[in-house]
């Protein structure tokens, strides 16, 4: 099974801050990668697709690179409603997996 | 609008079954690969099963080969999760999520509300 791990698993920022998650696959998934924002109670939100195609509606503070087994989601000026955690998932084979989450504080 | 909405969840004791349904609409069903994710509770995601646009692949995660089982009707817009032998970990809220098939490589775009399975004696 392909691994999937993130950093930092919890981040303090405050508004305004520009912030980058790292994720990591244990092997090579291509760009085969996506990253969700979820908050409490509510489901997983689909954010970037393809390592760094931004899904519609999402706002352009988002975005994402990389490729092969290292990839990023930045944001560019953190607002109020950015603070959630974040997952990144491999659907380059199944199983999918998940990272372990990077959770967005308030600093 | 695309909507997913799961039920069947419940307090169940160890050793026992459910069947989870999760029925769309707004959208072709019969066009996408359906998913069970679940989530325990303060937990990360753990993607749990898929079945294909025809349902004739389905694919599971180890923690549950062998004691869950997926299926769909696409008459009724509808797939299931059988879950049995349950075992306090199964404990989570699971979520149902699509993604397109017949296309490559897609990611899940649409996501139900989540229903909570309780294991417990």
């Amino acid at each position: 099974d392909i691994q999937m791990t993130q950093s930092p698993s919890t981040l303090s920022a405050s508004i305004g801050d520009r912030v980058t998650f790292t994720c990591r696959a244990s092997q090579s998934i291509g760009s085969w990668l996506a990253w969700y924002q979820q908050k409490p109670g509510k489901a997983p939100n689909l954010l970037i697709y393809r390592a760094s195609n931004l899904q519609g509606g999402v706002s352009s503070r988002f975005s994402g690179s990389g490729s092969g087994r290292e990839f990023t989601l930045t944001i560019s000026s953190l607002q109020p409603d950015d603070f959630a955690t974040y997952y990144c998932q491999q659907y380059y084979e199944y199983p999918y997996t998940f990272g372990q989450g990077t959770k967005l504080e308030i600093k | 609008e695309a909507q997913l909405v799961e039920s069947g969840g419940g307090l169940v004791q160890p050793g026992g079954s459910l069947r989870l349904s999760c029925t769309a609409s707004g959208f072709s069903f019969n066009n996408y690969a359906m998913s069970w994710v679940r989530q325990a509770p303060g937990k990360g995601l753990e993607w749990v099963s898929a079945i294909s646009d025809t349902g004739g692949s389905s694919y599971f995660a180890d923690s549950v080969q062998g004691r869950f089982t997926i299926s769909r009707d696409n008459s009724k817009n509808t797939v299931y999760l059988q879950i049995n032998s349950l075992r306090a970990e199964d404990t989570a809220v699971y979520f149902c999520t699509r993604r397109i098939d017949g296309s490559g490589f897609t990611p899940f775009d649409c996501w139900g509300q989540g229903t909570l399975v309780s294991v417990s004696s």
